[in-house]
């Protein structure tokens, strides 16, 4: 089973609509979340960390199931910029452990008008 | 603050040829990384720094030597290179105990 998976897409939606995407991760004890986006062509960025208690940025929320072992991040209001691949990123040390972070191949979301 | 650099943007290699990729950061980071990022394949880390003068072997090793010599600077090498070494270097950087890491904006390497 790979480390963290996410459903590579790409996911076509309307402009203003809400949408929202899942990730699953393999190791149970992994201790901290992450959401980064990429542009096409551009490097990572960190969008939004993933807390026990889910957390809200704007139009961004992302929330955490441990029993399930999977995070979520949930676009309202979506907006053409919004277009971009989102990487779902996995630490499993409770420390900023430096070789720590494994990412997912990302899921590549396109706003359309 | 320029953040995270990346020399050069882009570069053609025939196979055989060696060639350093340079990466330099200034926030003071005291860690520093190198990931390669292939389609399909997500990021893969290859070499990374806790601090000047030390590196360690990340997941994709093979084929790469890093050096850490002064804290600003991270560099990675490809001694002879093969086309399976064409990909997109990504270097980033954070700061001890962080999650957060700042990436470069990339190199584009093609080996033929």
């Amino acid at each position: 089973r790979k480390e963290v998976e996410q459903d590579p897409g790409p996911f076509n939606v309307p402009e203003g609509a809400t949408v929202a995407f899942n990730c699953t991760y393999s190791n149970s004890a992994s201790q901290s979340f992450f959401w980064y986006r990429q542009d096409c062509r551009k490097e990572p960025k960190l969008l939004m960390s993933v807390y026990s208690s889910g957390n809200e940025d704007g139009r961004f929320t992302a929330q955490l199931n441990r029993a399930s072992q999977y995070i979520s991040l949930l676009i309202r209001d979506s907006k053409l910029s919004d277009s971009a691949t989102y990487l779902c990123v996995v630490n499993p040390y409770s420390g900023g452990g430096a070789d720590g972070l494994t990412f997912g191949k990302g899921t590549h979301l396109i706003i359309q008008p | 603050n320029a953040g995270v650099t990346q020399t050069p943007k882009f570069r053609v290699l025939k196979t055989g040829q060696s060639m350093t990729l340079l990466c330099a950061q200034d926030m003071n980071h005291e860690y520093m990384y190198w990931y390669r990022q292939d389609p399909g394949m997500g990021l893969r880390l290859i070499h990374y720094s806790v601090g000047e003068g030390t590196t360690a072997k990340g997941e994709v090793p093979d084929g790469y030597n890093v050096s850490r010599l002064k804290k600003q600077n991270f560099l990675l090498g490809l001694e002879s290179a093969a086309p399976s070494q064409t990909s997109v270097y990504f270097c980033a950087s954070s700061h001890l105990g962080s999650y957060e890491q700042y990436f470069g904006p990339g190199t584009r390497l093609t080996v033929t």
